[in-house]
């Protein structure tokens, strides 16, 4: 089955810095890859998501870059404000076949600090 | 984005009780949801496949007899923890598919904070 991996586990960055979050996966049929955002209790979010064809999508700060041929994705988010710390997890799946199941990442928990 | 609503969002049950959870999909039709168990500060793990009108399909390791799945309508999956033991205390969320755009999008419940005593 897929395997995800999820670097780092934990992230701290000044407030106006950049974030980078780092995701492998193993499975080369995988074609559809969201990322979640959780804050403390609540349910996680869909903050942005690709597929495989094409290699980078952008949403305002946030922007997710995909590398098929190594089989890793990353989420990118610009001027980060105290309001993005959350914990954040990466998925991967397939849009048919596999039952659409998500398999997600170990998360990472990010601390944007004033 | 779509709605998807969890209940109870906590409950507290002695050992040896059953507890029920329900998820319903508010303002789209869900042919299929997902449940999912998370630990503190972990991943989710996807405990099994809820489809409508036919049989779960569990993950490795998940006891089906222990974790009763009924998804009998298009926006309402039930899942019920039989004979809870403290060991089952945990966060349980659901997750109902939309498709966008030829994306199979999960949009997820709050939640469901279960102690057993």
């Amino acid at each position: 089955g897929e395997n995800v991996e999820q670097h780092p586990s934990t992230l701290s960055v000044q407030e106006g810095d950049s974030a980078v979050i780092k995701c492998t996966y193993s499975d080369s049929a995988s074609n559809y890859f969201p990322w979640y955002k959780q804050e403390l209790g609540k349910r996680p979010q869909l903050i942005i998501d690709i597929r495989s064809n094409v290699g980078e999508k952008k949403d305002q700060r946030i922007a997710v870059t995909l590398n098929k041929t190594a089989k890793h994705f990353s989420l990118h988010i610009t001027e980060t404000q105290p309001e993005d710390s959350a914990v954040y997890f990466c998925a991967a799946s397939k849009v048919t076949g596999g039952g659409n199941k998500l398999t997600f990442g170990t998360g990472t928990q990010l601390k944007v600090e004033l | 984005g779509a709605v998807v609503s969890q209940h109870p969002s906590w409950v507290i049950c002695k050992s040896g009780t059953s507890v029920k959870i329900e998820c319903r999909s508010l303002d789209f039709q869900a042919t299929t949801m997902f449940w999912y168990r998370q630990f503190p500060k972990q991943s989710l793990m996807l405990m099994a496949t809820s489809n409508e009108g036919s049989k779960a399909t569990y993950e490795q390791g998940v006891e089906k007899d222990k974790f009763l799945i009924n998804h009998a309508s298009l926006t309402l999956s039930t899942l019920t923890v039989t004979s809870a033991h403290p060991e089952d205390s945990s966060f349980y969320i659901c997750s109902a598919r939309m498709t966008v755009l030829a994306k199979n999008i999960q949009y997820f419940g709050a939640g469901t904070r279960l102690s057993v005593l």
